[in-house]
């Protein structure tokens, strides 16, 4: 099972709303992963867990806020978004996280988020 | 910044044509990936070359790196119409200690006529 899957596919919220994303994976990864990709343009890495602890955030605003409960689940939290938020949020694992050359990411579907 | 650049941005073939994409990097690099993308969706995986790799096939796919001149390039022989989607090349590299980052280049959209 190669799988990662990612919930909602779609969210439409306001600016004031508080929202969660989802991800799940169960291949036994120890590393999970966030990309924010707005239209026609690449991923752009947010934040990335390894063994369940935070090991690297690309600067991003405290507007998202990570979690990983546990080595399956990673959760991005939305508070206060703002418009030019909106974009394809995908979640990624890979096995491990430590420079192996064999690291391959695999993705999930996204969550299309728009801010209104 | 991005670490990889495609080349060409856009290329339209064929059905049965051979359909060949471009990456150029920057920095030294543990592997180079290459992601498929259907329009608005994930990410899939279609082949890794590590930086000590000059070749790989993968079926239709064939990927060679010149870590010398900083690319790579990736071949879809006998292209079908299923092809159609956007292609990213991705970069591994260590950012210092266990660091390890997925940088990806800009993606060639690939259409494939019927």
């Amino acid at each position: 099972d190669t799988e990662v899957t990612q919930t909602p596919k779609h969210l439409v919220m306001g600016m004031t709303n508080k929202k969660s994303l989802k991800c799940e994976q169960h291949m036994g990864h120890r590393a999970m992963y966030w990309y924010k990709q707005k239209a026609k343009k690449p991923p752009e890495l947010m934040f990335v867990y390894s063994y369940e602890k935070l090991s690297i955030n690309e600067s991003v605003p405290s507007r998202f806020s990570p979690e990983c409960p546990n080595s399956s689940l990673l959760n991005l939290h939305l508070h206060a978004l703002q418009p030019e938020d909106s974009a394809l949020y995908l979640c990624a694992s890979s096995q491990d996280f430590g420079g192996s050359s064999t690291d391959t990411q695999y993705f999930g579907p996204g969550t299309r988020l728009t801010v209104l | 910044s991005q670490q990889g650049e495609e080349d060409p941005q856009a290329l339209s073939i064929q059905e049965g044509e051979n359909a060949t994409m471009n990456c150029s990097y920057k920095t030294s690099i543990n592997n180079l990936q290459w992601y498929r993308q259907n329009s608005g969706r994930g990410l899939v995986h279609l082949i890794l070359i590590r930086s000590n790799e000059r070749e790989k096939h993968s079926g239709r796919l064939r990927v060679t790196l010149d870590t010398s001149k900083k690319s790579s390039s990736l071949l879809i022989t006998a292209s079908r119409a299923a092809d159609t989607a956007s292609y990213f090349c991705a970069t591994g590299t260590n950012s210092g200690g266990s660091n390890y980052k997925l940088t990806f280049g800009k993606g060639t959209l690939l259409t494939v006529n019927p």
